[in-house]
């Protein structure tokens, strides 16, 4: 069985940083993009950032552009986005999401963690 | 690409039929398009994706089709756990875009 573990959100101030970390397990991690989207208080989904399988290309929003970095792990079986300057507009449920294929063009949303939520405020 | 979703809410009863609508602002490469459900508290369940293909474990009554740049996901019909929000998602370019979303509410 899948399952995606994230951690290590909470309360922040603007102009703050955070790191989420996502635990994987039930298949081989290295063979599979993974992604973060986050849900936004009141709003829709939005896709921020995903990574390929090998780790080798990254992909960003232009919200967070510049200041959110993927990484992962593959020996450890864990995502990581590493989030600065963060703003108010931020503030969201960060989920991680597993794509259905090594490489990050051409996949799709396959299977979502619960989420951890972010909240940026002074 | 920018996917709007249409209506914005949907007011129908168990056991009626519901249609989705996601227009995409240029055409989608390959008809990569995922729908993804998520009720209130819960992650996002992926529904459908390529247009038409659905999910491991999802039921018949629910079915995705189209192209080019209008799709839509019908529900054939509604089970009283099937009222949810509906997004539509496009692949096709290494920037994923969601749809606004759709709410299917008990009337």
């Amino acid at each position: 069985e899948v399952q995606l573990l994230e951690s290590g959100g909470g309360l922040v101030q603007p102009g703050g940083s955070l790191r989420l970390s996502c635990a994987a397990s039930g298949f081989t991690f290295s063979d599979c993009a993974m992604s973060w989207v986050r849900l936004m208080p009141g709003k829709g989904l939005e896709w921020v950032t995903g990574i390929s399988g090998s780790g080798i290309s990254t992909y960003y929003a232009d919200s967070v552009k510049g200041r959110f970095t993927i990484s992962r792990d593959n020996s450890r079986n864990t995502l990581y986005v590493q989030m600065n300057s963060l703003t108010v507009e931020d503030t969201a449920i960060y989920y991680c999401v597993k794509d259905p294929l090594f490489s990050y063009t051409r996949g799709f949303f396959e299977y979502w963690g619960r989420g951890t939520l972010v909240s940026v405020s002074s | 690409i920018v996917l709007t979703q249409s209506p914005g809410t949907l007011s129908l009863s168990a056991g009626e039929r519901a249609t989705l609508s996601c227009r995409a602002s240029q055409s989608v490469s390959m008809n990569y398009v995922a729908w993804y459900q998520q009720k209130r508290g819960q992650a996002p369940r992926l529904l459908i994706y390529g247009a038409s293909s659905r999910a491991t474990g999802i039921p018949d009554r629910f079915s995705g089709s189209g192209s080019g740049t209008d799709f839509a996901l019908t529900i054939s019909r509604l089970e009283p756990e099937d009222f949810a929000v509906y997004y539509c998602l496009q692949y096709g370019s290494s920037v994923r875009t969601f749809g606004q979303g759709t709410k299917v509410e008990m009337k």
